[in-house]
């Protein structure tokens, strides 16, 4: 069974970087799909922010790309999430997840982690 | 971006009541379509893909529809455990994968 988890702090102040990490495991990485984040803010809707390849290759959200770095570590089966310049609309719960492969591109998501709170906050 | 509209935004039923949510594009999406259920403080759950699939384990009283840009989920007979908020989603083209806003689905 596929299961992810996100780890990373729970609150940070503006204008510094967020920083999520999402574990793997029942699954390799290495082994295909995209891995991926999305956010929801509290009360409200699904924003996709992006995905990413094992090989690299990355897909971004135009509104956030400015701001956002996905990486992988395929050693240690799990990818993160930067997010630099952060404000209080950045505050959201976090979800990593595992994201199809469609026509060489990202597509559905069909496994996800339970979330993680981030408040942006002073 | 590809604009996602769900409607309607909440939709009060009772158990045992057939219900449909529709979705629709600003652009044709060629049934690269997903819908989630989500339930408070739980991550979205695949329901369907490819607008009419059914992920593997979901109950087949979900169904999907639809073609060109405008979608449908519908749910044969309410059961308790299907309250929750809906949210469509396209995969057509990325980035990003957009998704709709969400429709909330009460008991009556």
């Amino acid at each position: 069974q596929v299961q992810l988890q996100e780890s990373g702090p729970g609150l940070v102040k503006p204008s510094e970087t967020l920083s999520l990490t999402c574990a793997v495991s029942g699954y390799s990485i290495s082994s295909g799909y995209y891995w991926g984040w999305i956010r929801q803010p509290p009360g409200k809707g699904l924003e996709w922010i992006g995905s990413i390849y094992h090989s690299g290759s990355t897909y971004y959200n135009p509104s956030l790309k400015s701001r956002v770095t996905i990486s992988v570590d395929t050693s240690k089966n799990q990818f993160s999430l930067k997010l630099s310049s952060v404000t209080a609309a950045d505050t959201a719960v976090y979800y990593c997840a595992r994201h199809t492969y469609y026509y060489d591109s990202s597509g559905y998501s069909d496994y996800w982690g339970q979330g993680t709170l981030v408040t942006v906050s002073s | 971006d590809i604009q996602m509209t769900q409607s309607p935004s909440s939709l009060s039923a009772s158990v045992g009541d057939r219900v449909t949510i529709t979705c629709r594009a600003s652009q044709g999406i060629s049934n690269s379509l997903a819908w989630y259920q989500q339930k408070p403080g739980k991550a979205p759950k695949l329901l369907l893909y490819a607008a009419s699939r059914l992920e593997s384990g979901v109950p087949s009283r979900f169904s999907g529809s639809g073609s060109g840009t405008d979608y449908t989920l519908t749910i044969s007979s309410l059961q308790p455990e299907d309250f929750a908020t809906y949210y469509c989603q396209q995969y057509y083209s990325t980035p990003p994968n957009t998704f709709g806003q969400g429709t909330k689905l009460e008991i009556k």
